[in-house]
């Protein structure tokens, strides 16, 4: 069981070029996120996607777009990279755990992918 | 909107000694909370949520509604949690994504 994968693990850019971080979960869960990790900023959504054929903006979506593939995967395209988006992003999936009638999603995280935009 | 607010970037603590992981939120309604953790070197991963009043590793948090907080505390420390905690808040009902707080660095001096 792979959990969540996500590739590349690393990746360097020049201002302006393009690429796509790819995400795949074998878990059957519904939801997926990706999220960029920044020192002294902690986690901040980019986009998510509650279920397959929809997705939403997050905190953070300028200059990022998403593609639900699938149920399994979730990619994340930098159009045009800039320096400002050099950070660790982290593709998620969760399973919604409910208890006497509430309930929460328990995010289960891919190893991160660390982007160095030059 | 929801928030989530960690005090402390960075909390040093001798080996043995007792840790509290200040964590507060904002929000209205009735919340669902989590430390989720991350050692060096490996993934994030849920340390524990208030609902399943568990201890993980020795570590417990007690949602107090009325002063809208969540501080993950243990009572002797060890090297081994040396760490990067993050508190997270999702609405009860489960329909928004997490928010996750700016993160606490733990440093257990030997």
């Amino acid at each position: 069981n792979a959990g969540v994968t996500q590739t590349p693990k690393f990746q360097v850019l020049k201002t302006g070029q393009s690429m796509t971080l790819q995400c795949a979960q074998d878990m059957n869960h519904n939801s997926m996120y990706w999220y960029r990790q920044d020192p002294g900023m902690g986690l901040r959504l980019i986009y998510y996607s509650a279920s397959e054929g929809t997705t939403d903006k997050g905190e953070v979506p300028n200059g990022y777009n998403v593609s639900r593939l699938n149920k399994r995967e979730f990619s994340l395209r930098l159009e045009s990279a800039a320096p400002s988006q050099t950070s660790v992003y982290f593709c998620a999936s969760s399973e919604f755990l409910g208890t006497g009638g509430g309930g929460a999603n328990v995010l289960t995280f891919g190893a991160g992918s660390r982007l160095t935009v030059l | 909107a929801q928030r989530v607010t960690q005090p402390e970037k960075l909390l040093s603590v001798f080996k043995g000694a007792p840790v509290e992981l200040k964590c507060n939120y904002s929000y209205s309604g009735s919340p669902e909370l989590f430390w989720y953790v991350q050692y060096s070197r490996q993934r994030l991963q849920l340390l524990l949520r208030h609902i399943s009043r568990e201890s993980i590793k020795g570590f417990t948090a007690d949602l107090n509604k009325g002063e809208t907080s969540f501080h993950l505390k243990k009572p002797f420390a060890q090297e081994e949690d040396s760490a990067m905690y993050y508190c997270a808040l999702e609405t009860y009902s489960g329909n928004t994504p997490l928010v996750f707080g700016k993160g606490t660095r733990l440093s257990v001096i030997a």
